[in-house]
């Protein structure tokens, strides 16, 4: 069946450490893959896209890879700080239909 | 940016009463809107692709009678819960394709049915 998986339901980093956040795909042939911020209450927010023929991409403290044979995509914040608090969501594109599927999200605490 | 304005941010309603959500694109015209519902600790479940003009594609076990979505201009969007149950509490969130791989969704909707 197909599945999308987050490492952990939550994780707790010390402020100023990176923290790194774990996404698995099993049967899914993803076009590109997203990650999105989460805030209690409140709708996803659009961070990093990453194409399938892409291994890395950067935007100031955040970096995403992906691994397409290993079906894949770390997502690291380095020099967290207590506002990066979220729910950060991985979602898949498959292209084809514009539908986009999410997985169920880690929840990262960072600790003063 | 593009922005998509969902209403209302929360809603309480009697079981058996029907509740419409809007979601309007605020400065830019959205072909294709997608609805979401998210149970607590759970992940966005795609309901439904609404596309203007057009009856909207519901995924498997949603039921179209139940959730109905209305499309009818490029920057409005409406899911009406019909005879809504205390089972259908939830939040309940659109988004909406705003470039070849951008998507940009609105705040969500916080139904509670009693």
């Amino acid at each position: 069946s197909q599945k999308i998986e987050q490492n952990s339901e939550a994780l707790n980093i010390q402020e100023g450490k990176t923290a790194t956040l774990t996404c698995n795909y099993t049967n899914y042939s993803p076009a590109y893959l997203q990650w999105y911020r989460q805030d209690p209450g409140r709708g996803p927010v659009f961070l990093l896209l990453i194409r399938e023929n892409e291994k890395e991409k950067r935007k100031e403290r955040l970096k995403v890879t992906f691994d397409t044979t290993l079906k894949q995509s770390l997502f690291h914040i380095t020099a967290s700080q207590p506002a990066d608090s979220a729910t950060y969501l991985c979602a898949l594109s498959m292209n084809r239909d514009d539908k986009i599927i999410f997985g169920k999200g880690t929840r990262l605490h960072i600790l003063p | 940016g593009a922005v998509v304005s969902q209403h209302p941010s929360w809603v309480i309603c009697k079981s058996g009463t029907s509740v419409k959500i809007e979601c309007r694109s605020l400065d830019f015209q959205a072909t294709t809107m997608f609805w979401y519902r998210q149970f607590p600790k759970q992940s966005l479940m795609l309901m439904a692709t609404s596309n203007e003009g057009s009856k909207a594609t519901y995924e498997q076990g949603v039921e179209k009678d139940k959730f109905l979505i209305n499309h009818a201009s490029l920057t409005l969007s409406t899911l009406t819960v019909t005879s809504a149950h205390p089972e259908d509490s939830s939040f309940y969130i659109c988004s909406a394709k705003v470039s070849n791989y951008g998507y940009t969704f609105g705040s969500g909707t916080r139904l509670t049915v009693v």
